[in-house]
């Protein structure tokens, strides 16, 4: 198994682009999550889903869009890029809300 | 709601020493525990956690957690550390609230020198 997956692992975006941030597991995983990390602030949940076409906001949407049409994607929208969106992209999954998160390794975005 | 609250952001210790890595948690209901642990440049990935039962749990690289209810803490130790286990360390809550959301604690630093 790949566990979780992420594309890409570096981009730069200039403000005002777009991009999707690309995130696929292969455990069957009905949970995934997408965090942001930024330094000494530990990881913050900009979106969840508990299945697929089932999504919901978490603590930091604003800025930021999901989707789950499969059970093994989801992709997280980036409109309109600002330098607040600067920071690692952590995506993870887990077979239900206590269990064990599987974490994807990572994609650093820097907006300039 | 919930909350984490790791106390220390930095926590730098000789190799061989022992080390503890503190974190409480605040919630009205029962919650479940983790530790996990996140190597330069990677995804975090799980320590140890607990659920219920025996409320000293252990990972299989030789550190331990204690959940104490009373405290609301899930403090994370290790009798002797080695330059390997450093890396930053994250206390993480999930409450049975009916919501789906784990909330992290903003991670300990944990420095071994040699």
């Amino acid at each position: 198994n790949a566990g979780v997956t992420q594309t890409p692992k570096f981009r730069i975006l200039k403000i005002g682009q777009s991009m999707t941030l690309q995130c696929a597991q292969d455990m069957n995983h009905n949970y995934m999550y997408w965090y942001r990390q930024d330094p000494g602030m530990g990881l913050k949940l900009i979106y969840y889903s508990v299945g697929a076409g089932i999504t919901d906001k978490g603590e930091v949407p604003n800025g930021y869009n999901v989707s789950r049409s499969t059970t093994e994607d989801f992709p997280l929208r980036l409109e309109l890029a600002a330098p607040s969106q600067t920071s690692v992209y952590f995506c993870a999954s887990s077979l239900g809300g206590p269990e064990t998160q599987y974490f994807g390794p990572g994609t650093r975005l820097l907006v300039l | 709601a919930q909350s984490v609250t790791q106390l220390d952001s930095q926590v730098p210790v000789f190799e061989e020493a022992p080390v503890e890595l503190r974190c409480n948690y605040s919630s009205s209901v029962s919650v479940y525990l983790f530790w996990y642990v996140q190597y330069p440049n990677q995804g975090l990935q799980l320590l140890l956690k607990y659920l219920s039962g025996s409320t000293l749990v252990e990972s299989i690289n030789g550190f331990e957690a204690e959940f104490n209810k009373s405290q609301t803490s899930f403090h994370l130790r290790k009798p002797s550390v080695h330059i390997s286990d450093t890396a930053e360390y994250f206390c993480a809550v999930y409450a049975d609230t009916g919501g789906f959301k784990t909330i992290f604690g903003a991670g300990t630093r944990l420095f071994v020198k040699a």
